[in-house]
């Protein structure tokens, strides 16, 4: 299958500081990829989704300037979390859609874990 | 908007056996149902997917059935093995009808499959 890739896997930093994620889709383009959060045992939140060349559309009660998303390229998604703090501490995960016939399908990276001191 | 419930919530099942997970959705123009297995630690993998075209899917050991009419789906695990243990999350979409159209997803199941 697909493939999508996250770097990094896991990232500690100190509060105030900010973290860039990076998602990728490795075997195809994506002109949509979409940003998730998830906290212990429950389901994946939906943050934004990610348009390449255009805006991210952030999900009610998301904030954009502390979320910043980049989409330049078909194959790369940025996450950058600004100034953060130990309530951003979570499992970030990234998905890409498959511009080609099926377009429906998404394919997950492996999440990157992010603790915020 | 969409709604997606899935049950049971969490689900033991004897090595050996089959395991059955449902869910049910609202919007009817939806039409794209695939199903995520999540490792601890790890991001969910697409295992199978069905598309209303079709009202059963099968791959190995795992099949997916849709039923349009009553607006459910359900994922069938047999002669379940210790590997199958996983969150599983089954998901809604409407296919192709925006470019940024939203997967929603149930809740998640866990399945433990015990020896």
């Amino acid at each position: 299958g697909a493939v999508v890739s996250q770097h990094p896997s896991r990232v500690i930093c100190k509060s105030g500081t900010s973290v860039k994620i990076e998602c990728r889709s490795l075997d195809f383009q994506a002109t949509t990829m979409f940003w998730y959060r998830q906290f212990p045992k429950k389901s994946l939140m939906l943050m934004a989704t990610s348009n390449e060349g255009s805006k991210a559309t952030y999900e009610q009660g998301v904030e954009k300037d502390k979320f910043l998303i980049n989409h330049a390229s078909l194959t790369l998604s940025t996450l950058t979390v600004t100034s953060a703090h130990p309530e951003d501490s979570s499992f970030y995960i990234c998905s890409a859609r498959d511009s080609g016939l099926l377009a429906d399908t998404q394919y997950f990276g492996p999440g990157t874990r992010l603790t915020v001191l | 908007g969409e709604n997606v419930e899935q049950h049971p919530s969490t689900l033991s099942v004897q090595e050996g056996d089959s395991a059955v997970i449902k869910c049910t959705y609202s919007d009817s123009a939806s039409n794209y149902f695939p199903w995520y297995k999540q490792e601890l630690g790890k991001g969910p993998q697409l295992i199978i997917d069905i598309r209303s075209n079709v009202g059963e899917k099968k791959d190995q050991r795992i099949a997916v059935t849709l039923n349009k009419t009553a607006k459910h789906f359900s994922l069938h695990i047999t002669e379940t093995q210790p590997e199958d243990s996983a969150v599983y999350f089954c998901a809604a979409s409407r296919s192709g009808a925006v470019r940024d159209d939203k997967i929603i997803f149930g809740k998640g199941t866990r399945l433990h499959i015990l020896p």
